[in-house]
């Protein structure tokens, strides 16, 4: 079945580093891509996304690839900061059984180290 | 512009009561979605309305269920709560499909 996965669920990275999230997904006629970033008591805030007709988008010390080939979806941080210490979700929209959907991933969460 | 809101932020109720969320969507959105989130499962797709309309349904039983406001506000109801329903449900607003979606902080339900 349709599934959004993330690789690795906890992610130590050093401050100042830059941070690598993934995520694969099986549906190949997922049309567009989200990132979300969810704090400790707070509900998940919009990142970035893609659609399928893009293989890279930049934002502000984020960029998101997409690789069709392989369904894989990645976030980069960039100079990782204390701030970005949260939960992060990869999330696929498709439509299925005539119904628009959008699938979340189990979500990997970011610690940030001194 | 206020962001998304959602009354109660906590709440505890016990099994086989009933529970009524509600969520007030960003000013202009249209589209009201439903999620609960467990630390087990992710986030659930509980259903989306749209113009009063309930547009797509998840894979929940029928004690989950929603409805919409002509202002958009929506509310979701749980009936014969269950002990698995503790959760966080979470609203988010947006203009539509395919569009940024804006979450609220969520409503903490807790069934003993």
């Amino acid at each position: 079945g349709e599934s959004v996965g993330l690789h690795l669920p906890t992610l130590s990275v050093q401050e100042g580093d830059n941070s690598i999230i993934n995520c694969a997904y099986s549906n190949s006629a997922s049309d567009y891509f989200i990132w979300y970033k969810q704090e400790s008591g707070k509900g998940p805030q919009f990142i970035i996304d893609i659609r399928s007709n893009m293989d890279k988008r930049q934002g502000q010390r984020v960029t998101v690839l997409l690789n069709k080939t392989v369904k894989h979806l990645s976030l980069q941080i960039a100079a990782t900061q204390p701030g970005d210490s949260a939960v992060y979700f990869c999330a696929e929209s498709l439509i299925m059984d005539s119904n628009y959907q959008l699938i979340w991933g189990a979500g990997t969460k970011l610690i940030i180290k001194p | 512009k206020a962001g998304v809101t959602q009354t109660p932020r906590y709440l505890i109720k016990t099994r086989g009561q009933q529970v009524t969320l509600s969520c007030s969507p960003i000013s202009g959105h249209r589209s009201v979605s439903w999620y609960q989130q467990t630390p087990g499962q992710g986030l659930q797709f509980l259903f989306e309305y749209f113009s009063e309309t309930q547009r797509n349904k998840g894979n929940f039983p029928g004690r989950f269920s929603g409805r919409q406001f002509s202002n958009s506000r929506s509310e979701m109801n749980v009936s014969t709560l269950e002990l698995g329903d503790s959760a966080l449900y979470l609203c988010a607003s947006s203009l539509g499909r395919g569009n940024e979606q804006y979450f609220g902080p969520g409503t903490r339900l807790t069934v003993t």
